[in-house]
């Protein structure tokens, strides 16, 4: 059982690429998640999906794109990398969206660092 | 505005010495408290869900409790494998986002 699985585990960019983060979740989720981790910072909203179909923005979208392929993959596009997103992202997905006990299922992260 | 404050930031103990976790929350109408432990390099995995004042929720050496204002985690005769950041969460209130929002965690380190 893979549960959430992201890829690259590691990525580093220039300032001013381009790149795509990959999340593929197995458990016939409905909701989906994009958080960054930043030291001293914790975790923090980048944009969620509650259904396939729809994607809205969490805390800090800006600098981001998300694309709900299907039930199962959600993508996250930094479409013009900067230093300030050097971060851990980690992808997540609900089986009980909205309404109280959001537990979230994360996958194992993916490190990105921007020159 | 923080929804979710914890406290201390780190901490070291003694195998076996017992101690507890503190995670103070502000929102109203509570739609759950969340507790995450976080080995590094992984992502968070969940431990407990507490919905209401007064709930208790037990998992080996870890035991977590909730008020109207807080909630602790109480680590009891830990051992090294306990090690890890402790994060706590709560849903989004306000503002249409979903998901939960994180403390910023608790560095535990149990030395043998």
């Amino acid at each position: 059982n893979a549960g959430v699985t992201q890829t690259p585990k590691f990525q580093v960019l220039k300032t001013g690429q381009s790149m795509t983060l990959q999340c593929a979740q197995d458990m016939n989720h409905n909701s989906m998640y994009w958080y960054r981790q930043d030291p001293g910072m914790g975790l923090r909203l980048i944009y969620y999906s509650a259904s396939e179909g729809t994607t809205d923005k969490g805390e800090v979208p800006n600098g981001y794109n998300v694309s709900r392929l299907n039930k199962r993959e959600f993508s996250l596009r930094l479409e013009s990398a900067a230093p300030s997103q050097t971060s851990v992202y980690f992808c997540a997905s609900s089986d009980r969206p909205g309404g109280g006990d959001e537990k979230l299922f994360f996958g194992s992260g993916t490190q990105l660092s921007v020159l | 505005e923080d929804q979710v404050t914890q406290s201390p930031e780190a901490l070291r103990l003694q195998e076996g010495e017992s101690s507890s976790l503190n995670c103070s929350y502000t929102v109203s109408g509570l739609r759950g408290l969340f507790w995450y432990r976080q080995d590094p390099g992984k992502g968070p995995e969940f431990l407990f869900t507490l919905y209401s004042a007064g709930e208790e929720k037990e998992k080996e050496r870890l035991k977590a409790t909730l008020t109207k204002k807080e909630s602790f985690l109480h680590i009891t005769a830990p051992k090294p494998e306990d090690s890890a950041t402790y994060l706590c969460a709560v849903p989004y209130s306000g503002g249409g986002a979903d998901g939960l929002t994180f403390g910023k965690g608790t560095h535990l380190i149990i030395q043998p």
